[in-house]
């Protein structure tokens, strides 16, 4: 039941922008969008969400189209440490309450210098 | 905030054996969801649970169980231990529903 499309890697240079982006032209229209990102032997780490508007917190930017067919995520300046696996998510609603999220293969990002 | 902590950080069983892995969930939060990562497999839901009910179930046998206790910890058992149950097994708790998971480090278990 993955709901969102992502491109298996990406490169970015160190103190530039990553733009990651992600398909999900099939959620409904009262389905968020979340990211998280896993580091090598770490737990996923929340990073955002959105429903329609654009977010802006201290860690990135989520800019979902006006369709919300798709979104970008933004790091405005990658740094090493951002090198991880993305997730673009959109949770599925159980049946008995909560959420549950299906973690699709992700982006790989690699910063570099 | 302290975040969520899961204990044991690694654990090696032995294939028939059973097994307890325990996680706190963050201050406040009351729905704890249980994952399963694997190389083949990526991240899998196991269950959730909320206020000490178990809320929903993932696609696993029933040698996979869980509980919550009236603090909101949780615990997670595997009995017969099998070689494909060496996983990465992740907990995760939220305060509310469409609230962000937020995720501990995880159990590394092995079993040989």
């Amino acid at each position: 039941d993955a709901k969102t499309t992502q491109p298996t890697s990406m490169d970015c240079a160190e103190g530039r922008a990553a733009n990651l982006p992600c398909n999900h032209s099939t959620i409904s229209g009262n389905e968020y969008v979340y990211w998280y990102r896993q580091i090598h032997s770490q737990g996923p780490q929340y990073i955002i969400h959105g429903l329609k508007n654009n977010e802006t917190n201290e860690m990135a930017s989520l800019i979902i189209t006006e369709d919300r067919k798709s979104s970008t995520l933004i790091l405005p300046h990658a740094t090493l440490r951002d090198t991880a696996v993305y997730y673009c998510i959109a949770p599925t609603t159980l049946t008995g309450g909560g959420n549950k999220l299906t973690f699709g293969t992700g982006t790989q990002l690699k910063v570099e210098l | 905030k302290a975040g969520v902590t899961q204990t044991p950080r690694y654990l090696i069983k032995t294939r028939g054996q059973q097994v307890t892995l325990s996680c706190s969930p963050i201050s406040g939060h009351r729905s704890v969801s249980w994952y399963q990562q694997t190389p083949g497999q990526g991240l899998q839901f196991l269950f959730e649970y909320f206020s000490e009910t178990q809320r929903n179930k993932g696609n696993f046998p029933g040698r996979f169980s869980g509980r919550q206790f009236s603090n909101s910890r949780s615990e997670m058992n595997v009995s017969t231990l099998e070689l494909g149950d060496s996983a990465l097994y992740l907990c995760a708790s939220s305060p509310a529903y469409n609230s962000p998971l937020h995720f501990g480090n995880g159990t590394r278990l092995t079993v040989t």
